[in-house]
């Protein structure tokens, strides 16, 4: 089965640090994009960002909200990818979403696996 | 960035209804746009991509159209399932941004 499982949410001070990890199943993980998207409390859906396959050099691109802030990377020995999340903010709070490109090729577009996502808060 | 706008944002329909969905872009996307169907307390899921084409086990009462700026989603006999939040999202130019949502309830 095809499926992608997130990690790491919790409650976190502003300022500080968290990593999400996204485990992957039943696909070739290496062959694919990554993306990340999230969606604070009852509002609507945010693009993070996404990683590339190491195919396109595992390039990056993020939403202007995270940039500088946010990094992704990825380990395809253990088919994980991960968000590094810096100097959060309170508005940083949301369910984040690791999700998968649907086809193989540069241009990263639909997203055609979502895992259940992981909540983030971000509170003193 | 490019603005993604859909209408209604909520929509109250009857099972049996057709029900359609815009979302216009604020610029020209070509067919670079997709929509996904969001369950309450669910993660959201691909239902059409390139504006016109059924993602892989999507019930055929779902389909997509437009290009340029101007998309429609339309769901030809509504279901008690389809009870969701519907986003539309271009993915022609960085940052892929989303549509704010249109909501369906039953009437």
């Amino acid at each position: 089965e095809v499926q992608l499982v997130e990690s790491g949410g919790g409650l976190v001070q502003p300022g500080r640090s968290l990593r999400l990890s996204c485990t992957a199943s039943g696909f070739r993980f290496g062959e694919y994009a990554m993306i990340w998207v999230r969606q604070a409390p009852g509002k609507g859906l945010e693009w993070v960002g996404f990683i590339r396959s190491r195919t396109y050099g595992e390039t990056t691109e993020y939403a202007a909200s995270v940039k500088g802030r946010f990094t992704m990377s990825r380990d395809d020995s253990k088919r994980i990818a991960y968000l590094q999340m810096n100097s959060l903010k309170t508005e940083d709070t949301a369910v984040y979403y690791c999700t998968r490109d649907q086809r193989f090729g540069p241009t990263v577009g639909a997203m055609d696996v979502w895992g259940q996502g992981t909540t983030v808060t971000v509170s003193s | 960035d490019i603005q993604m706008t859909q209408s209604p944002s909520s929509l109250s329909a009857s099972i049996g209804d057709r029900v359609t969905i815009t979302c216009q872009a604020s610029q020209d996307i070509s067919d670079y746009l997709n929509w996904y169907q969001q369950k309450p307390g669910k993660a959201p899921k691909l239902l059409i991509y390139d504006a016109s084409n059924l993602e892989a086990g999507v019930p055929s009462r779902f389909t997509g159209s437009g290009s340029g700026t101007d998309f429609t989603l339309t769901i030809s006999r509504l279901q008690a399932e389809d009870i969701a939040t519907y986003y539309c999202q271009q993915y022609d130019n960085l940052p892929y941004t989303f549509g704010q949502g249109t909501k369906l309830e039953i009437k």
